[in-house]
């Protein structure tokens, strides 16, 4: 079936840029996602790249998509204090709408 | 802007109860969901529904899950007879497509069976 993986954590200094990764081996996904999850709250979508794209930017945020390896990244420039919260990759195929998470990644951002 | 909301935040049963969950979806999405997420696991579908109807679920779902819509407002999940393993924050999602770019989802309600 589709699985979806990310590392656990991520910690980084104010002001320098985060990657966080992500891979999936579902080859008919359609779209690709990031989504925010802030403690206390919901899951909230940040970005998302459609799969025949293999960059999207939105202000700091940079969305790779390598679709041959079926990588995925995303790229918080500048990153601040308020950025600190779990990542989600997610993604969905042509013939579904359910979203398939990845893990999360927990983004910890220090001074 | 507009909100999906849980309540309750947190719900802590005895094991064999029945317990419901409930979602208030944004007013004009049609497309209705619950995930939910184990402890340190990952967040895993359970059930869409559209037009009165499941329209997909996954193998949790079984026979122990009901989702109904019944007011025209309301999304609730219900869980026959809860057991320790469905321990989880179960969200809920509203859609206005079914291509997923438009999910909102709400904050959660952590189900704890004890």
């Amino acid at each position: 079936g589709e699985d979806v993986e990310q590392s656990l954590f991520l910690s980084v200094r104010e002001g320098d840029s985060s990657v966080i990764n992500c891979t999936y081996t579902d080859s008919s996904s359609t779209y690709l996602y990031w989504y925010k999850q802030e403690p206390g709250a919901g899951l909230q979508l940040l970005t998302y790249i459609f799969s025949n794209m293999d960059m999207k930017q939105d202000q700091r945020l940079t969305v790779l998509l390598n679709k041959k390896d079926k990588h995925l990244s995303l790229r918080i420039a500048d990153t601040q204090t308020g950025d600190s919260a779990i990542y989600f990759c997610a993604e969905t195929s042509h013939n579904t709408d359910k979203l398939i998470f990845g893990t999360g990644t927990r983004l910890q951002v220090f001074p | 802007e507009p909100e999906v909301t849980q309540t309750p935040s947190h719900q802590v049963t005895q094991m064999g109860q029945e317990v419901i969950l409930r979602c208030v979806p944004i007013s004009n999405h049609l497309y209705f969901y619950w995930y939910r997420q184990i402890l340190g696991q990952k967040v895993e579908f359970l059930v869409s529904f559209y037009n009165n109807e499941i329209s997909e679920k996954s193998e949790i779902f079984d026979d122990q899950f009901s989702v109904e819509r019944p007011d025209g407002s309301n999304f609730t999940l219900k869980i026959r007879s809860t057991k320790l393993e469905d321990s989880a924050m179960y969200f809920c999602a509203s859609s206005g497509d079914h291509f997923g770019l438009w999910y909102t989802f709400g904050s959660g309600t952590r189900l704890t069976v004890v």
